[in-house]
């Protein structure tokens, strides 16, 4: 079975670093692309970017450009979202997803983490 | 940068009839080289992962009711729930991924039973 199994939910201090996490299995990591969405708490999804797990190649929303920073270990099948400097706008649900076609980073997302919670707050 | 509106915000339809959402497009999302609507469409219910309904417009993912469609082209395009079950009850997003990033989801749509 193929799964995206994420971290846990986080409460941060605006101004700490946090990263979250994305477990791939099912399938072989290398081989495709994780993106990460953005819910906020009771609104719409976000594009926020998209990596691909074998060359590490990256594509960012300028919403998230130079705030967070996507990566992929491919010695653990795992891709992360990271930051160095929370803020309280930064609150809400991530979800990683793949898309549908491993030789394209833009593609329909058919499978979806569960969501990891971040909450920023002083 | 693509902008995605759905309309209506939301809706309530009853059981067994019919449901249609709408997306629009500030483009198209037509790649003529391969004719294909670079469109999906999303079910999200409450404390869940969105999840995957149509691909490529009008494309049932696998495991997808057949009483789920969808249609459109270009700028214009389609959710239909041919007769309603109460596990249709959920928020609807459409999402163009033509382009370049950010591949923007509309603002959603809420389907009360």
């Amino acid at each position: 079975e193929m799964l995206l199994v994420q971290s846990g939910a986080e409460l941060k201090k605006p101004g700490e670093s946090l990263k979250i996490s994305c477990k791939v299995s099912g399938y072989t990591f290398a081989n495709y692309w994780i993106g990460w969405v953005r819910q906020m708490p009771g609104k719409g999804l976000e594009w926020l970017a998209v990596i691909h797990c074998g060359d590490s190649s990256t594509r960012y929303s300028p919403s998230i450009q130079g705030q967070a920073a996507i990566s992929a270990d491919k010695s653990t099948s795992t891709a992360y979202l990271q930051w160095t400097n929370l803020q309280a706008s930064d609150s809400g649900i991530y979800y990683c997803a793949r898309p549908r076609d491993m030789t394209r980073g833009s593609d329909a997302f058919d499978l979806w983490g569960q969501g990891t919670m971040v909450t920023v707050s002083s | 940068d693509i902008v995605m509106t759905q309309s209506p915000d939301s809706l309530t339809v009853s059981l067994g009839e019919r449901a249609t959402i709408n997306c629009k497009s500030s483009q198209s999302v037509f790649y003529s080289a391969i004719s294909k609507n670079y469109l999906a469409w999303y079910q999200q219910k409450p404390g869940q992962p969105p999840k995957l309904l149509i691909y490529w417009a009008s494309t049932r993912e696998s495991g997808v009711p057949d009483r789920f469609s969808g249609s459109g082209s270009a700028t214009d395009f389609t959710l239909t729930i041919s007769s309603l079950q109460a596990e249709d009850a959920a928020v609807y997003y459409c999402q163009e991924y033509y382009s370049s990033p950010p591949y923007r989801f509309g603002q959603g749509t809420k389907l009360e039973i």
